[in-house]
């Protein structure tokens, strides 16, 4: 089925260790993003891409890396994991027309 | 910067009662906007849509009207159902057609 796929969907992390989180479309969409949601927070932006090799900061960037080499594939990296980032991560993408948005299932991510 | 204000909640409703979960937004120029649901341990789906002023977006008996002059857009649904309980975001892109804006969420509980 077409869509956005994210894995893992759960995943514990100790304080410091790095990690990334997959995120792959079959859709030929150019954009992409990662979100975090936090209770009472909504879903906040984190990175966004709009096509294989070109990345921008969201709204709250700090504490991650992202690249797109590809236009199947958007990683969203921790490099040294912290508990306020222990959240639930939503992968994104949208057609070209901009109003297609699709979600993939999410990554429950704990930091002890 | 765009932004979307929505009631908080929770908002308890019994079964077949009147829906409404208001929603206002702040945007430079004509954004398009969302409204999309959550299920217990799901990701997102875009729930409605409207893209232009007076557009009334529709889908499984819920309702939004876009309000240029009150920038609003206001989900409604005649008859709830305790299927319909979740959470709901409103959620704009700007006139470019970039990144989703959401809301904080309310959460829709409906007893039967």
């Amino acid at each position: 089925n077409a869509g956005v796929t994210q894995t893992p969907k759960f995943q514990v992390l100790k304080t410091g260790q790095s990690m990334t989180l997959q995120c792959a479309q079959d859709m030929n969409h150019e954009y992409m993003s990662w979100y975090r949601q936090d209770p009472g927070m909504g879903l906040r932006l984190i990175h966004y891409s709009v096509g294989a090799g070109i990345t921008d900061q969201g709204e709250v960037p700090n504490g991650y890396n992202v690249s797109r080499s590809t236009t199947e594939d958007f990683p969203l990296r921790l490099l040294s994991a912290a508990p306020s980032q222990t959240s639930v991560y939503f992968c994104a993408s949208r057609d070209d027309r901009g109003y297609g948005y699709t979600f993939g299932s999410g990554t429950r991510l704990t930091v002890v | 910067g765009n932004s979307v204000t929505q009631m908080e909640g929770p908002v308890t409703l019994s079964e077949e009662a009147f829906l409404t979960i208001n929603c206002t937004y702040t945007a430079t120029g004509y954004p398009s906007l969302f409204w999309y649901v959550q299920y217990p341990g799901e990701g997102l789906q875009l729930l409605l849509k409207a893209t232009k002023a007076d557009d009334k977006g529709s889908n499984k008996g819920f309702e939004a009207t876009y309000r240029k002059e009150t920038t609003s857009f206001h989900l409604e649904k005649g008859s709830v159902q305790v299927s319909d309980s979740a959470v709901y975001f409103c959620a704009l892109t700007g006139q470019a057609g970039t990144a989703l804006i959401f809301g904080k969420g309310t959460t829709l509980s409906v007893s039967s």
